[in-house]
């Protein structure tokens, strides 16, 4: 089966400005998750959805950071103005039922 | 809160070594427990999940053990190999709360 894809691999920004990730889970997957990982630590979950819903978005910086799921499928996650602790690593991961995620393989945001 | 404890964060071991990882977390109360593999530029690969209701779950060279009441889980890898060298995470929960992970080195 095809893995979690994302795009872009890569991206630099200057702070305050705008950036907008994408991800495509593994089909048949109704969760997907969006973490954020800082070099040198584990990721930190930002936000999970089931279907089109969102279960738990505690930990998104709402003031900057805004998150959807159109059609239960794929996933856009913005940011909005870029801060430079923005620069990080964002994984999308996805799953099924209580099988483990699968995660893509990130977006690297570097904000200058 | 959810605490997730990873020691030690960095081991350099000969290869053929058997070894293991430690992982803890404060709060017993968890839906389940997976062992992670990341290589560098890579998003995380699955390697073991145990279910609460678990003590352990084998994969090839790898066992993972769970013993909820300590809050401990440790991940036992049988004569390891410089293919192995890579960041291994623990995690728990559904949306899951992670430790900082154990870099870990095989010498050839």
């Amino acid at each position: 089966e095809a893995g979690v894809a994302q795009s872009p691999r890569y991206k630099i920004i200057e702070k305050r400005q705008s950036v907008a990730f994408w991800c495509n889970p593994i089909s048949g997957h109704a969760t997907l998750y969006w973490y954020q990982q800082i070099l040198g630590q584990g990721p930190k979950l930002l936000i999970q959805f089931q279907n089109n819903g969102v279960v738990d978005d505690s930990q998104l910086p709402k003031d900057r950071f805004s998150a959807e799921r159109l059609k239960g499928v794929d996933s856009t996650l913005k940011i909005q103005p870029a801060k430079l602790e923005d620069s990080a690593v964002y994984l999308c991961a996805s799953s099924r039922g209580d099988q483990p995620q699968h995660f893509g393989d990130g977006t690297r945001l570097s904000i200058l | 809160k959810q605490e997730v404890t990873q020691i030690p964060a960095a081991l350099s071991v000969p290869e053929g070594e058997n070894l293991v990882l430690n992982c803890s977390f404060t709060d017993s109360a968890i839906y389940n427990l997976q062992w992670f593999r990341q290589d560098p530029g890579k998003g995380l690969t699955s390697l073991l999940l145990i279910q609460s209701s678990q003590r352990e779950q084998t994969s090839g060279r790898l066992n993972a053990s769970l013993d909820k009441s300590s809050g401990r889980s440790t991940l036992y890898i049988a004569a390891s190999q410089p293919g192995d060298s890579a960041t291994y995470l623990c995690a728990v929960g559904r949306g899951l709360t992670f430790g900082k992970g154990t870099h870990l080195i095989i010498q050839p």
